[in-house]
């Protein structure tokens, strides 16, 4: 009930295309969910984050689409640039705890 | 600002050794996790300090150990050293609180040989 699964695990899209990341998660106390991009040596930056109570939130290209019935959201990136090849995480957080669940990773390569 | 630093950020130690890393948080920021990030996997949680006190552990054996101290930095301990412990460090701060956002330092690799 911890897990958040991660997909798909490799993902190759052209430039000024749209990368789309899915999660989903089992436990219902999780009530933040961000996404994180981290280049290969470095620490994961935050990128985005939503909370249940809003279904989307968008900042510049990047989109959270969230959908609480179904314990499902996912992480649209427009316009894909090259700059954006990294490996992207989803996380969970939940209860009283600062304890992130992550998912397994989903590594993006965008070609010009 | 400066964000959170790790030190050292690569680390080279014998298999049964022992090893400390130091995370320094965002300042203003009271809390400090840390996790562990195995190649190819993301990263697992190891354990959260706020205010001086332990509010979390994940799932891994009691040779590791932190500590958080009065300005907020802390340390993880690693007690003899296993080959399997080779890996990405990460610290993470946050305000404290639930729900805040958390981010991350660069990281200490430990390579154990």
């Amino acid at each position: 009930q911890q897990q958040v699964k991660q997909s798909p695990q490799s993902l190759i899209v052209q430039k000024g295309g749209i990368s789309i990341i899915n999660c989903a998660y089992e436990n219902t106390a999780f009530d933040y969910f961000p996404w994180y991009q981290q280049f290969p040596g470095k620490g994961p930056a935050l990128l985005i984050a939503i909370r249940p109570d809003v279904s989307e939130k968008k900042e510049g290209r990047f989109t959270i689409s969230f959908n609480k019935s179904a314990k499902q959201f996912s992480l649209h990136i427009m316009d894909s640039q090259p700059g954006d090849s990294a490996t992207y995480f989803c996380a969970a957080r939940g209860g009283n705890t600062d304890k992130l669940i992550f998912g397994t990773g989903t590594r993006l390569q965008v070609f010009p | 600002d400066a964000g959170v630093t790790q030190s050292p950020t690569h680390l080279i130690k014998t298999r049964g050794q022992h090893v400390t890393l130091r995370c320094s948080p965002i300042s203003g920021h009271k809390s400090v996790s840390w996790y562990q990030q195995v190649l190819g996997q993301g990263p697992q949680f190891i354990f959260q300090y706020y205010e001086k006190e332990e509010r979390g552990r994940g799932n891994f054996p009691d040779r590791f150990s932190a500590r958080q101290f009065p300005n907020y930095s802390s340390e993880l301990n690693v007690n003899a050293l296993l080959l399997g412990d080779s890996a990405l460090y990460l610290c993470a701060s946050n305000l404290g609180g639930v729900s805040t956002e958390a981010f991350f330092g660069q990281g200490t690799r430990l390579t154990v040989v």
